[in-house]
């Protein structure tokens, strides 16, 4: 069992271009969760999807960043034309359906993360 | 704005010591539980407690939640060297609609 898997470990783009990030989540899961973390402070939620559904994106910035999980393959967070300031990590968690896995409490098992620096 | 919130920010105590981080939060909530995060790595799930619970232990975790005064405490007790981390507490709302909501930690250092 892999876990939650995470790729690239880490990305440097200029400003201007593209980042994507890929996060394919445990076995057995299919909630996935991206959440955005600067240096010395906490997660910050960005989106939450399930398989083709965005469920809540309260916390994605209106203009840049997409987000997606189909039907198959990878969940793929999007930045476009990435500024300074999109430097960070961001991390990938993933759950089990509501009500199974044990908990049905929402545990999250997260990803290694990736970290973007854009130059 | 952030829904739960740590304190102290950084805490530093000798090996063997007892480590308590306090976490406070401003809604209704399911549970609420504590993560750990070692430098530049991804979080790892420690302990959870339900709304309906007053106290949780695990190993040496100690984990209460007052609902009245939406706060959460873990205590680590004997702590080691290895347990030096971020220490993350989160919130769930609604476990329907999905997310937890993080504050931004606290930083245990434990000296050998």
């Amino acid at each position: 069992n892999a876990g939650v898997m995470q790729n690239p470990r880490h990305l440097v783009r200029r400003r201007g271009q593209e980042a994507r990030l890929r996060c394919s989540p445990m076995k057995g899961h299919s909630h996935v969760y991206w959440y955005r973390q600067l240096p010395e402070e906490g997660l910050k939620f960005m989106v939450y999807l399930q398989k083709e559904n965005i469920i809540d994106e309260s916390g994605m910035p209106k203009e840049r960043f997409s987000a997606e999980f189909p039907k198959e393959g990878p969940s793929i967070l999007r930045i476009q034309q990435v500024v300074r300031g999109d430097s960070a990590a961001y991390f990938c968690a993933s759950s089990p359906p509501s009500g199974t896995g044990g908990s049905g409490a929402n545990v999250l098992t997260f990803g290694a993360g990736s970290r973007l620096t854009v130059l | 704005s952030q829904q739960g919130e740590e304190d102290p920010q950084a805490l530093s105590i000798q090996e063997g010591e007892n480590a308590t981080m306090n976490c406070s939060y401003k809604t209704s909530i399911n549970n609420l539980q504590w993560y750990r995060q070692n430098s530049g790595r991804g979080l790892v799930h420690l302990i959870l407690i339900r709304s309906n619970e007053r106290e949780k232990h695990s190993g040496r975790l100690r984990v209460t939640l007052d609902t009245s005064k939406k706060s959460s405490s873990l205590l680590i007790t004997a702590s080691r060297a290895a347990d030096t981390a971020s220490y993350f507490c989160a919130t769930v709302v609604n476990t329907n609609a999905g997310k937890s909501t993080f504050g931004d930690g606290t930083t245990l250092t434990v000296k050998p």
